[in-house]
């Protein structure tokens, strides 16, 4: 068990540019997550797959981002147009949901990707 | 919806103490777990503690436990013998039963140990 792993893990962009992160999850790991964390502040949920199906998108999601899993192992975030507000860390979290297990819920963190969008 | 309040920015613990970082939330809903996540500086998080809400049982991670206390929405995370190691910015979040799994997080509170 290598943990989760995501790629890269600082980028540097200018404004206008599109930008893609991969996150790897733990193997076996049914669900994943992103969130993005500014500085000084908890993370916030962006969207969450269960296998290849993206089943939940919060409101901070705009357009200009977009997630995919296509075969329910690794993931892309993509920004598109960036903004100097979109710099932040992005986060990426699995977890293994199975029925009846508290244990299920608990969520793994990756070291996070940092973008500066100059 | 669902709040978490962390209202200590900073705290400060001589090696080998004890510390309790405070944690509240708001909810309406009678399913849900709470967490504590550990975030060392420019490391990742790691889950130090959960606590399903249907549990009486203050959950207990060897030198780290919590103070739940389900009616006035209060979950307390209290670090025994402090290591210098311990030192990071510590997260509460709330996760509920029903949902599909997003993590309601505070703003943190920065731990820092003295020697």
């Amino acid at each position: 068990d290598t943990g989760v792993s995501q790629d890269p893990r600082h980028k540097i962009t200018k404004r206008g540019q599109n930008v893609t992160f991969r996150c790897d999850p733990i193997s076996e790991h049914n669900r994943l997550y992103w969130y993005r964390q500014t500085l000084g502040q908890g993370p916030e949920f962006l969207t969450y797959f269960q296998n290849e199906a993206q089943l939940e998108k919060s409101r901070l999601l705009s357009d200009r981002f977009s997630a995919e899993r296509p075969k329910g192992s690794f993931s892309t975030l993509e920004i598109q147009r960036t903004e100097q507000g979109d710099s932040a860390m992005y986060l990426c979290a699995s977890s293994l949901r199975a029925l009846g297990s508290p244990s299920s819920y608990e969520q793994y963190f990756g070291p996070g990707t940092r973008l500066t969008v100059t | 919806a669902q709040t978490v309040t962390q209202s200590q920015p900073e705290m400060s613990v001589q090696e080998a103490e004890t510390v309790t970082l405070s944690c509240t939330y708001d909810t309406s809903e009678s399913d849900y777990y709470l967490f504590w996540y550990k975030q060392p500086p420019s490391r990742q998080m790691i889950l130090v503690i959960r606590q399903e809400a249907y549990k009486q049982q203050n959950a207990t991670e060897n030198r780290f436990s919590v103070n739940f206390q389900k009616a006035a929405k209060s979950f307390s995370l209290k670090i025994s013998d402090s290591q210098l190691g311990d030192a990071a910015m510590y997260f509460c979040a709330y996760l509920s039963g029903g949902s599909q799994g997003n993590l309601i997080f505070g703003k943190g509170t920065k731990l820092s140990v003295k020697p």
